[in-house]
């Protein structure tokens, strides 16, 4: 199956910091999302996002899928954005199954 | 409002003792999907369907069984064959078309 990797795979900021988030895969996906796991092990999809660039609030996702590289962009840091982030993909022809990544894990402090 | 239902948060099981643990969807989804988290370490596929009365292996099947008899449930069984269950379980489905999955809040499940 494909590789995700995840860089990188710690990160403290001070609040209102910005911080990018790296994701390799191995091999061509049609598909890759971002995920966010609050303190208490809820996984929030925060991007679907194959291709282009997308932009929700202080968070904005850019996936250039012939390099296969996907970044996640969170500027503004708050503390509430403490938690784990997976990206994760599906290998062409493999479903809908997806590969996670082992995760970035980010703490914002005051 | 729609989304995933996991029962319960928190399972206790004895050495020995098989556990069911449950999941359920008002999305409408086809496809739903259980994965396994262990501290420190992404999800694992443990298995998936995609529709009704059928289902495959993911990565570390061993140890575990499931059913799909209906659409909007898929719950996993722990055997008494799977070594180490404890861990933090996940459910998961996603539409026909794939727009992304959406998962449930979780079962921890500890062995006492």
């Amino acid at each position: 199956g494909i590789q995700v990797e995840q860089s990188p795979p710690d990160l403290i900021l001070q609040e209102g910091a910005n911080s990018t988030l790296r994701c390799n895969f191995s091999d061509s996906v049609n598909n890759l999302q971002w995920f966010h796991q609050n303190p208490w092990g809820q996984l929030i999809n925060l991007f679907y996002i194959p291709s282009g660039t997308k932009q929700n609030g202080r968070l904005s996702a850019t996936t250039v899928a012939t390099e296969r590289y996907s970044l996640l962009y969170i500027s503004s840091s708050q503390t509430t954005d403490s938690g784990v982030y997976f990206c994760a993909g599906i290998l062409t022809g493999g479903g809908n199954k997806l590969t996670f990544g082992t995760g970035t894990q980010l703490k914002v402090e005051l | 409002d729609g989304g995933i239902t996991q029962s319960p948060k928190y399972l206790f099981r004895k050495e020995g003792q098989n556990v069911t643990l449950s999941c359920e969807q008002n999305l409408n989804h086809d496809a739903m999907y259980w994965y396994r988290q262990d501290p420190g370490q992404g999800l694992r596929l443990i298995y998936y369907s995609q529709i009704v009365n059928d289902f495959q292996k993911g990565d570390i099947a061993e140890g575990y069984s499931v059913s799909r008899e209906k659409k909007e449930s898929f719950p996993l069984t722990v055997t008494s064959a799977q070594k180490n269950p404890t861990a933090f379980y996940l459910c998961a489905s996603s539409s026909e078309g794939f727009y992304g999955y959406t998962f449930g809040s979780g079962t921890r499940l500890t062995v006492v």
